[in-house]
Parts: C-alpha cells; structure tokens; sequence
C-alpha cells in the first residue's frame, strides 16, 4: 500500500493556467508537507500543516495555496502559472513535526 | 540562521569501495539531523537521523553517520558500497520549533563505477 500518494504524478500545462496536485497519505499522521525541488535538484519547503493548521509558510508567492481538507489530505492549488514554477512538487507527512517525514513520489510540473 | 552545506556536488566511487559523503551544518542549538537518499524519478527515504544519544548512528541499508559536535559535520560512510547505491544524497537539519522546518543541503549525487 502506497503510503504518501501524489496525484497527477506529470503535468504539463500553459503558463497562465491554474492547477491542482493532491496528496494524500494513509499513515495517520498529523503533520503534512510540500517541498519544491528544482532543476538543481534543490529541496526547499513551503508550507508544512499540523492537523489541518498552517504552521510553517516560507516566502513563496501567494499564487500557491495549499489547502487540507483532513489531515490526511494536503492539496496545492497554484493560480496563473509561471515558467518559473516549473519544477518537482514533493508531498511528505510525519507523525509531528520533527520526526521522520515520508515522501510522495513526486509530481513533475512543466509549465510551457 | 540555519544551514546545510554538501561540499562535494559529485562523487563516482568503484563497486565494493568505500564511501564517505560530507555535510557540514550550521545551527544554534542541538541539531537534529537526517540523512535522505533519492534514487532516480523517486520520492526521498530516510537513511538515519540523529535527534541525540550515541553520536554514531546506523541506518538503512548498511550506512552510518557521525555527528560531530566541536566540526558542526553529520558524515555519511558506507563500508563497501554496491552499484545500486547510485543517487543523489541529502542531508539535512531540522529547524524552528520542534524541528518542524526541514532544511536541506544541495545533494551530492553518487555514481558507482562497475
């Protein structure tokens, strides 16, 4: 069983769009996670949910809006995409914060 | 503020070798860190991850690490490394309040030379 599921695992769409990746995970943790990783293959955080709450939100442009549902489910929502976004959008979740995060396989985002 | 820095971008080692992947970390307090492996088009895995307790650390897949207070470094070795070892390597801190912020180093990416 797959435990941090991403759906859609490639998208590529035109700039200007506004797209969705869903994540959902089946370990019954409280803490969910997306991270950004670029063409460098640098990993960087963006928002991190406890139980439904935002507690960690970097600077990353307010185009990007997570929302969870549950706690088992942490959606991002990214309006008038940009080339720029163009990257790998990883989901992870923990038990809380600090303990071991467990990654989604990744969803490729191209933005042309 | 804090920081993760993975000196070597690249590093090819022969099959049966040994390994020994560099991170240096910058951090106020007691860090806990971690060490993630990410194989081609995959998600990331936990190696091993050091909170606190014995500063060797054993993890998966026969790697270790030390932490190393007095160098800030957090290593990772493997005695004898196989060719599916191959990907790229991260390491990373745990930051803000209970660690809730996961900073991550640059990756180093492993090659094995048959």
């Amino acid at each position: 069983d797959t435990a941090v599921s991403q759906t859609p695992k490639y998208l590529v769409t035109q700039m200007g769009n506004d797209k969705s990746i869903k994540c959902e995970q089946n370990l019954g943790h409280d803490t969910m996670y997306w991270y950004k990783q670029d063409s460098k293959k640098f990993l960087k955080i963006m928002f991190s949910y406890n139980n439904k709450e935002l507690i960690i939100n970097e600077t990353v442009p307010n185009r990007f809006s997570p929302k969870s549902p549950d706690k088992a489910h942490l959606n991002l929502h990214i309006n008038s995409l940009e080339l720029g976004d163009s990257a790998v959008y990883f989901c992870a979740s923990s038990q809380v914060a600090r303990e071991t995060q467990y990654f989604g396989p990744g969803t490729r985002l191209l933005v042309l | 503020a804090q920081s993760v820095t993975q000196p070597d971008i690249h590093i090819t080692v022969s099959e049966g070798a040994s390994l020994e992947l560099r991170c240096n970390y910058s951090y106020g307090a007691t860090p806990y860190l971690f060490w993630y492996v990410q194989s081609p088009g995959q998600g990331l895995q936990l190696l091993l991850k050091y909170f606190s307790g014995d500063t060797l650390v054993q993890g998966i897949k026969g790697f270790e690490a030390e932490f190393k207070r007095s160098q800030s470094s957090f290593n990772l070795r493997k005695p004898s490394v196989h060719w599916s070892d191959a990907a790229e390597y991260f390491c990373a801190v745990g930051a803000g309040s209970s660690a809730s912020k996961i900073i991550f180093g640059s990756g180093t990416r492993l090659s094995i030379r048959p």
